[in-house]
């Protein structure tokens, strides 16, 4: 069974600090995500990266860094976390055009 | 610039009556379509996957339809369960890494 795993489901955070989202996925994909989701907006692509130490800014990168040190490891990082950072934020990962798997989302909350 | 539009935004049926989802697309190149459903607070699972030369196909209850001339795709849900209810997100792949998401139709089956 393919997975993808987010590190927490939910997190809690007061602005300013530095927070980090972890994405593992285990299907061996060179392709990773991390998109947040909003209602009324769906969802919205942060950063991607197509390989080891590569990425590229998505459609919102502005106060989010991404990493990817290991082909299955792919962090988000709020530098400084802001109210408007509230959100779910979504970890996915894909074979070139194949079915893109997500993991189970982490709900967080900026106060 | 590569669009997807659902509807409709939300749905209210009784359990076990039929229901069916829109989505219209202006991505280009097209590659394939994906349905996916999303239960609240989760990620998004796949349905099903329609490419250029597929009209037709299911899933069990779920029967996704293609029409490439006219870029539409539906999603027909039949004999409708409470456990149908989520958003269902219509997901277009165009060429490279890109997906292109709609906003998704939240359905809620109701006892």
């Amino acid at each position: 069974d393919v997975k993808v795993t987010q590190s927490s489901r939910y997190l809690v955070k007061r602005t300013g600090e530095k927070v980090f989202l972890e994405c593992v996925q285990d299907m061996d994909h060179e392709n990773m995500f991390w998109y947040r989701q909003d209602p009324g907006l769906g969802l919205r692509l942060i950063y991607f990266s197509y390989d080891v130490k590569m990425k590229e800014k998505g459609d919102i990168p502005e106060g989010y860094s991404v990493s990817r040190e290991k082909k299955e490891r792919f962090s988000l990082i709020l530098e400084s976390a802001s109210t408007n950072q509230t959100s779910m934020y979504l970890c996915a990962s894909r074979y070139g055009s194949t079915e893109a798997f997500f993991g189970q989302g982490t709900r967080l909350t900026v106060v | 610039k590569n669009q997807v539009e659902q509807s409709p935004q939300s749905l209210i049926i009784l359990e076990g009556k039929n229901c069916t989802l829109q989505c219209n697309y202006t991505v280009s190149p097209f590659s394939n379509l994906r349905w996916y459903k999303q239960d609240t607070g989760r990620g998004p699972v796949s349905l099903t996957i329609m490419t250029f030369s597929e009209n037709t196909k299911s899933n069990g209850r779920y029967t996704a339809t293609l029409d490439a001339d006219t870029k539409q795709s539906s999603l027909h849900i039949t004999a409708s369960q409470l456990s149908d209810s989520a958003s269902y997100i219509c997901v277009v792949s165009g060429g490279g890494y890109a997906l292109n998401f709609g906003k998704g139709t939240s359905l809620l089956v109701t006892p």
